[in-house]
């Protein structure tokens, strides 16, 4: 069966720089949400987006933003790049709230982003 | 903040049933029990989930109180590739996933 699809798998960038993130959502699911995990942390949710619609907002940085395309692929930009930055970034989708009888959201293999 | 308190640390022998508890004492009555695993530093994994009945699938069963205020979720028959941290989140359906800290399970031989 399909998966959610990110890339790059890993970047390594310098601080002050700029990163994109691309997550491809499974077939028919159209509400993304994205996550980031520090070393040694948990999973911290940042961002979701339903119908291209931001739906809901984390503790995502002003530094970060983010967007839901037409075919449903999701970007995350990030900004100003610091060292704390440095983490995993999972992308995670489901079908849409209402629509099916469970929601349960499928994670990508994530991006590995290093900050130097 | 998670909603959820979990076991830090739990051990299992291969090829023994693993249950691993979780207490939800202010769980809502529209929220759902949900259970990810995540394998070394992989995308979490979807495990389980329920509203007020036990749930089983091929993976794992789910044990929900009558009360609803703390759940089980049992691997019928653990191997060493359920080592991983077993993460128990209550929340809406459709909504951000919260997580804590979740149960580290070491399955050995």
């Amino acid at each position: 069966a399909a998966g959610v699809i990110q890339s790059p798998r890993h970047l390594i960038k310098e601080k002050r720089e700029t990163a994109t993130l691309k997550c491809y959502p499974i077939p028919r699911h159209d509400t993304v949400y994205w996550y980031q995990q520090g070393p040694g942390q948990d999973p911290q949710f940042l961002i979701s987006f339903y119908e291209k619609m931001q739906s809901d907002k984390g503790s995502i940085p002003d530094r970060f933003s983010a967007q839901q395309f037409s075919d449903y692929h999701s970007e995350l930009n990030m900004s100003s790049l610091e060292l704390g930055d440095s983490a995993l970034y999972f992308c995670a989708s489901s079908l849409t709230p209402g629509l099916a009888a469970s929601y349960e959201q499928y994670f990508g293999p994530g991006t590995r982003l290093t900050v130097t | 903040d998670a909603k959820t308190t979990q076991p830090p640390s739990m051990d299992c022998a291969e090829g023994r049933a693993a249950n691993l508890p979780c207490n939800h004492s202010t769980i809502s009555g529209n929220e759902y029990v949900y259970w990810y695993r995540q394998i070394h530093s992989q995308g979490p994994q979807y495990i389980i989930h329920g509203l007020k009945n036990n749930e089983t699938n091929e993976m794992a069963s789910l044990i929900i109180t009558e009360d609803r205020k703390s759940s089980t979720l049992i691997l019928p028959h653990a191997t060493l590739r359920d080592t991983a941290v077993y993460y128990c989140i209550v929340n809406q359906a459709g909504t951000a996933l919260i997580f804590g800290k979740g149960t580290t399970l070491s399955v050995s031989s």
